[in-house]
């Protein structure tokens, strides 16, 4: 158990529709991030938070957002849903954006799998 | 563009015998490096890193080689057990910690 929660664990939907997708990070962790796993692209980084700040973007659909609330947990929004989008998607957290020190590293959830109809 | 390659999809090794698992990577800018250990349906499991200053870092049965000049570095486990079958995946690390992960090698340890 990494400490980093998700849910939905399964979710099923129809194509055009809107999902949110929940995470809670480590004790204490003030990094989130969001990472797609897709048969055909592999594992992607999506966007990144810092105590409730965007710090650093990736492959993320204008379709995509993302917040981190005051309580640190985060929400990934999907909308206009495409077949496409079916994939594993992962929160994980680190307790520091930046340098890693001994014992200090990112902390993979179990992911949400987003199923698209 | 792939950043980070693992060019090997899947390795199938003895029981007690070592697992080498390799990656090369392009962008001169990752200073650090880590790899995943990733059951289906699961997250990936966080196994050993390394900074770019060193060249080796251990952890028990677990060893992370690092060539800076190659671009490329090596996971070796010794023994390999059959626990250890999974999917290793190889990250990379820019600013802010984001992560360009590799394809992954499916390692398979035979008993």
């Amino acid at each position: 158990d990494s400490g980093v929660t998700q849910t939905p664990k399964h979710l099923i939907t129809a194509t055009g529709q809107r999902v949110t997708l929940r995470c809670s990070p480590r004790s204490g962790d003030l990094s989130v991030y969001w990472y797609q796993q897709s048969l055909d692209q592999g594992l992607q980084f999506l966007i990144q938070y810092y105590n409730g700040e965007e710090r650093a973007k990736g492959n993320i659909l204008e379709r995509f957002s993302a917040q981190q609330f005051p309580d640190l947990h985060s929400e990934l929004n999907l909308s206009s849903l495409e077949l496409g989008d079916s994939a594993l998607y992962f929160c994980a957290s680190s307790e520091s954006p930046t340098g890693f020190t001994s014992g200090n590293t990112i902390y993979f959830g179990e992911g949400s799998w987003l199923t698209v109809v | 563009d792939q950043q980070v390659k693992q060019n090997s999809p899947s390795l199938s090794v003895q029981e007690g015998r070592i697992s080498i698992l390799n990656c090369d990577y392009t962008n001169s800018m990752f200073d650090y490096f880590l790899w995943y250990k990733k059951y289906p349906a699961e997250g990936p499991t966080f196994l050993i890193s390394i900074s770019s200053i060193k060249d080796k870092n251990e952890d028990g049965r677990f060893t992370v080689f690092l060539n800076k000049s190659a671009k490329h570095l090596s996971l070796h486990i010794v023994p390999s057990q059959p626990g250890d079958s999974a999917v290793y995946f190889c990250a990379a690390s820019g600013a802010w910690r984001q992560l360009t992960f590799g394809s992954g090698t499916q390692l398979t340890v035979l008993p």
